[in-house]
């Protein structure tokens, strides 16, 4: 069974703070996204990697970065954490380029920026 | 721009049988993927439909319309553990999915 970690269920950062969310997965994926959930608005896409080193932007990008060094590794930072990131973040992976439609999704980390 | 509706709230009873539907308007559309969500859960990959017709996989079916940009997930012999929320998805060339809302499935006994 592929599986995805999320490094925390739950966090709590103040405004301002440098904030990392790690996400690795164990199945070799080359695909791996950060989304954000919130009521109403269903899950929107931050970013994502198709590879190692590499990232696209999502449809929400602003006021976040990626870092993917390691291919089992996808790390989401917050510069400057700010309470409308408060957030469930979800991170998922899929198998490789043209399978995006089957995604594998980690528990989420609910965040709470005060 | 790129959307999926859906309906954000759907009720039935044990046993019975419910059709969530998914209209979409996305660019370069490769196939309508579905998903379920418990509560404080992931949500997990249910189907996935490329070609027109109904996919059926146990007690869930999905089906699609290209030519009417509409997909519906059909889930039958409802049981209570399927109370749950349900997106579609689309995608496309970009390798992303774009999500629906998600409808939220409340099962009665």
């Amino acid at each position: 069974d592929v599986k995805v970690t999320q490094s925390s269920r739950y966090l709590v950062k103040r405004t301002g703070e440098k904030v990392f969310l790690e996400c690795v997965q164990d199945m070799d994926h080359e695909n791996m996204f950060w989304y954000r959930q919130d009521p109403g608005l269903g899950l929107r896409l931050i970013y994502f990697s198709y590879d190692v080193k590499m990232k696209e932007k999502g449809d929400i990008p602003e006021g976040y970065s990626v870092s993917r060094e390691k291919k089992e590794r996808f790390s989401l930072i917050l510069e400057s954490a700010s309470t409308n990131q408060t957030s469930m973040y979800l991170c998922a992976s899929s198998f490789r380029a043209g399978s995006s439609y089957e995604q594998y999704f980690g528990p989420g980390t609910r965040l709470t920026v005060t | 721009g790129q959307s999926l509706e859906q309906p954000s709230e759907v009720t039935a009873v044990e046993g019975a049988i419910v059709q969530i539907n998914c209209t979409y308007q996305t660019s370069g559309f490769y196939g309508l993927s579905w998903y379920q969500q418990h509560d404080g859960g992931a949500p997990t990959f249910l189907s996935y439909n490329a070609l027109d017709g109904l996919e059926e996989t146990g007690r869930f079916s999905s089906f699609l319309s290209r030519s009417d940009s509409y997909g519906y997930l059909l889930l039958q012999e409802l049981q209570m553990k399927d109370s749950a929320s349900y997106f579609c998805a689309a995608s496309g060339n970009t390798d992303k999915l774009i999500f629906g809302t998600g409808t939220r499935l409340q099962v009665f006994p």
